[in-house]
């Protein structure tokens, strides 16, 4: 079954240091990837995701994510962050196919929070 | 956007339920999520316009959900219970694009 681990619960960085959560994905074939940031009181928005080709994928708020086949990951990376960063930081793959056509499966989130 | 209501529910152990998504308009897909305490969001059902296409194990027979006319949905729990505790969450997406999906800002739901 497809499964999505984000080892780290809970980090914390000094704003402007650089940034990255784990994530790593279970999956039979070429996984659709993405990452999502849920900030307190809002949904969750998209950052970023993976599908096919270049595997070095950039998102919004200056966020990226590489996706290693042979690892079975995709980091999220940023090289300098904000305070506004703070938040939870989920991983998720697609289901699949045919009449799982959509559905994510999530990790657990890793909760970031940035130091001023 | 993807609006859901109410914000925030809280409702008496073995009463019914009835939660409220708005998706997208121009949206044809819509899916069901639960969040608990720690978790990350749960898959519960999804709809391709009105036609409810899959539903999860978590799915027990006392939820129901519903998408008339392929707009709105609504998702009702009868006779609550506390572990149905949750933020409830919706989302939709194109049929040009299915994978990306747009999340509403949930709903709370207490049962005490």
């Amino acid at each position: 079954a497809q499964s999505v681990t984000q080892p780290d619960i809970h980090i914390t960085v000094s704003e402007g240091a650089s940034l990255e959560l784990r994530c790593n994905y279970s999956y039979g074939a070429t996984p659709y990837l993405f990452w999502y940031v849920q900030s307190p009181g809002q949904g969750l928005q998209l950052l970023l995701k993976y599908f096919s080709g270049d595997t070095l994928v950039q998102g919004i708020k200056g966020f990226e994510a590489e996706f290693k086949r042979s690892q079975s990951s995709f980091n999220l990376r940023k090289p300098s962050v904000q305070w506004s960063d703070t938040a939870e930081y989920f991983c998720a793959v697609n289901a699949g196919y045919g009449g799982s056509q959509g559905n994510l499966i999530f990790g657990k989130g890793t909760k970031l929070s940035v130091k001023p | 956007g993807v609006s859901q209501s109410p914000s925030n529910k809280v409702t008496e152990k073995g009463k019914d339920v009835e939660l409220r998504c708005d998706p997208i308009s121009e949206h044809n897909r819509l899916y069901w999520y639960r969040q608990t305490l720690g978790q990350g969001p749960e898959f519960l059902t999804y709809f391709q316009n009105e036609a409810q296409l899959e539903k999860s194990r978590l799915l027990s027979d006392r939820f129901s959900a519903e998408r008339p006319k392929g707009s709105f949905s609504t998702l009702e729990i009868q006779r609550t219970e506390q572990g149905d505790s949750a933020m409830y969450l919706c989302a939709s997406s194109s049929w040009s694009d299915p994978y990306e999906q747009y999340f509403g800002p949930g709903t709370r739901l207490t049962v005490t």
